[in-house]
């Protein structure tokens, strides 16, 4: 099994800090990889698929970065609605998530 | 607008089973492929398995070989995951998705969730 491992696992920030969390993955998934939001009690929301393509309807402000086996998702100005759980998953082989980087108000 | 709606929260005692359903609208229900993502309090979400509403192939992960059955009902567009044997760790809300396409395998849409309780 590809395993998926985040950091940092909680994050304080303030609004309009620039924020990056980081998604390793044990071998190599090109760039299978994508990103979610989540707030407690929903389902996850898809932000960034293939490493560094945006949604639609997700704002400009969030981003992502990386291939092979190193991935960062950045925010560049936090808003008061990105408080949230972020997941990295892989889809190069089944599906493996990351155990999830909480931002939280500082 | 594409819609994934599950069925409702489930209380089952230990050895039980449970089959949550996930029914489609908003979309073509077929072929699509529905994958069935469960997630343990405070836990990251984990991948169980897949249909193709098409022709009904499916796919589970080695975890779940032997408990889990995934089916479609496609006069309904209704996907269907069954867990036999059912344990207290497999307290948890299992979320229906559906990936992009096969080449494009990420979840872009979610059902709301189903909250199973496993408790004696």
């Amino acid at each position: 099994d590809i395993q998926m491992t985040q950091s940092p696992s909680t994050l304080s920030a303030s609004v309009g800090d620039r924020v990056t969390i980081a998604c390793r993955a044990s071998q190599t998934i090109s760039s299978w990889l994508a990103w979610y939001q989540q707030k407690p009690g929903r389902a996850p929301k898809l932000l960034i698929y293939k490493a560094s393509i945006l949604e639609s309807g997700v704002p400009s402000r969030f981003s992502g970065s990386g291939s092979g086996t190193e991935f960062t998702l950045t925010i560049s100005s936090l808003q008061p609605d990105d408080f949230a759980t972020y997941y990295c998953q892989q889809y190069h082989t089944y599906w493996t998530f990351g155990q999830g980087t909480k931002v939280e108000i500082k | 607008q594409v819609q994934l709606v599950q069925s409702g929260a489930e209380v089952k005692k230990p050895g039980a089973s449970v089959k949550i359903s996930c029914k489609a609208s908003g979309h073509t229900f077929a072929p699509y492929i529905i994958h069935w993502v469960r997630q343990a309090p405070g836990q990251r979400p984990e991948w169980m398995g897949w249909i193709n509403t098409g022709n009904g192939d499916t796919n589970r992960s080695q975890k779940f070989q032997g408990r889990v059955t995934i089916s479609r009902d496609t006069s309904a567009t209704t996907a269907y995951m069954e867990l036999k044997n059912l344990k207290s760790e497999d307290t948890a809300v299992y979320y229906c998705a559906r990936i992009a396409g096969v080449l494009n395998a990420y979840f872009d849409y979610w059902g709301q969730g189903t909250l199973v309780t496993v408790s004696s």
